[in-house]
This record gives structure tokens, sequence and C-alpha cells, in this order.
């Protein structure tokens, strides 16, 4: 079956504890997205990659890295979460950038909640 | 100003009403526009995307794009508990530099 998981779905940590998300695809796909969604704000994307070893920011990237060693995978990577990263987070993939608007893909989501 | 308004609903209908979504944008350069369904505790998954202004139909789904008003609008016919969900429009210029945005989504509700 085709889709992106992300791992974990659910975690609260504390300030200033670093944390990875993970996502895995398994169509493929070059281009990969992460995303955060607040109520009233929508989806803003974090981070996202062209491809392997091609990484670039989105328009909420403070606070956050992520690596594309793999196709398959991109990590989320809190170094030193804050409360304001108390989030849902999704990672997408499309085949390229170029297709995403028709080809996206959406991972379940991670809550993560930040005392 | 956000890049595209989305009204957060909620907005609760009777089974069979037709449905109408809508999101107004400012930046006339888009060219790509998507609807995105959300049920609780799922990611979004995509469920229209056109190209330009039109009509596009799937369905019970129907999308229609404006540029002129920069306004686009989802309508479900024949609206059924299943459609219960967060409906999120999202546009981009479709480029490969251009990013997507997206509206805050609206949340609807079929009333059995």
């Amino acid at each position: 079956e085709a889709q992106v998981t992300q791992n974990p779905r659910y975690l609260i940590t504390v300030t200033g504890k670093k944390l990875t998300v993970t996502c895995s695809q398994n169509m493929n796909h070059e281009y990969m997205s992460w995303y955060r969604q607040d109520p009233g704000l929508g989806l803003r994307q974090i981070y996202y990659s062209m491809n392997v070893e091609v990484t670039d920011k989105g328009d909420v990237p403070e606070g956050y890295k992520v690596s594309r060693k793999e196709k398959r995978n991109f990590p989320l990577i809190l170094e030193s979460p804050s409360p304001n990263q108390t989030s849902l987070y999704f990672c997408a993939s499309s085949q390229t950038r170029e297709r995403s608007q028709e080809t996206q893909y959406f991972g379940p989501g991670t809550r993560l909640l930040v005392l | 100003q956000k890049e595209v308004e989305q009204d957060p609903g909620p907005l609760s209908v009777p089974e069979g009403a037709i449905v109408s979504l809508n999101c107004t944008y400012s930046n006339s350069a888009f060219q790509y526009f998507m609807w995105y369904r959300q049920y609780s505790r799922k990611g979004p998954e995509l469920l229209m995307y056109t190209y330009s202004s039109g009509n596009k139909e799937d369905g019970r789904f129907t999308a229609q794009v404006d540029k002129s008003s920069k306004y686009i609008s989802l309508f479900i016919r024949d609206s059924q508990p299943s459609d219960s969900a967060t409906y999120l429009c999202a546009m981009t210029r479709g480029s490969s530099a251009s990013k997507i945005i997206f509206g805050s989504g609206t949340r609807l509700s079929i009333r059995p």
C-alpha cells in the first residue's frame, strides 16, 4: 500500500529535550515536506526536500532541522523544543516539486506537546 | 492580511443539502487550486485540483475558480454524513520554485 508513515503519532516532552519525528514514504517520491498545523493558521510549511541531500526552508523553519540522506526518509529534528512548537505535524511527499499540487500525499500526523 | 482566507465555520447542514465552501486569495499569480479533505485525526487528502479558471466536476464534487474575483469554491451535492470533515483550500503558482499556501480550513458537519 502506498503510504507516508510518521512516528511517533503522539509525543509529550519537556522544554529543551531533543526529539526526532520520523517520516518515511514507500512511493519513491523525490519531493518531501514537513508542515505544522495550528488552529486558525492552516498548514504552514517548515522545510522541504527536492531530493536526497537537497533541503530548503519553508515558511516557519526556526527551531527545526531536517536531513535527507535517503530518498524514502525525511526526519524532522527539534534540537531544543519550546512550548510554541506544540502543534500537529504532517509529513508529505509527492513525485516532484512541480507536481506537488496534483499528487501530494500526507502522513497521519504527529501531535506534539512541549511542556 | 493572509494570502488565502477561508471561513473556519463550523458549517452544519442536513443530509442531502448542497454545500458551498469558499476561499478568497490576494495573489493573482496563483495558477493551481486544490481542495483537501481532512477527517478528524487524519492527514489531509487531495480531493480535487484545478488549473486556472473554470469548473471541474468529479462525482458529487465541483470545484470552481474565478480568477477575476480571486475566489474559489467547492460544491458538494447530495451531501452525506461521511462528508463531515474539515476542508482546506490550497493554491500555488505552480512553478518549481513556488510554495503551496493553505487556507485555515472549514469544518463541515452533515446532520443525518
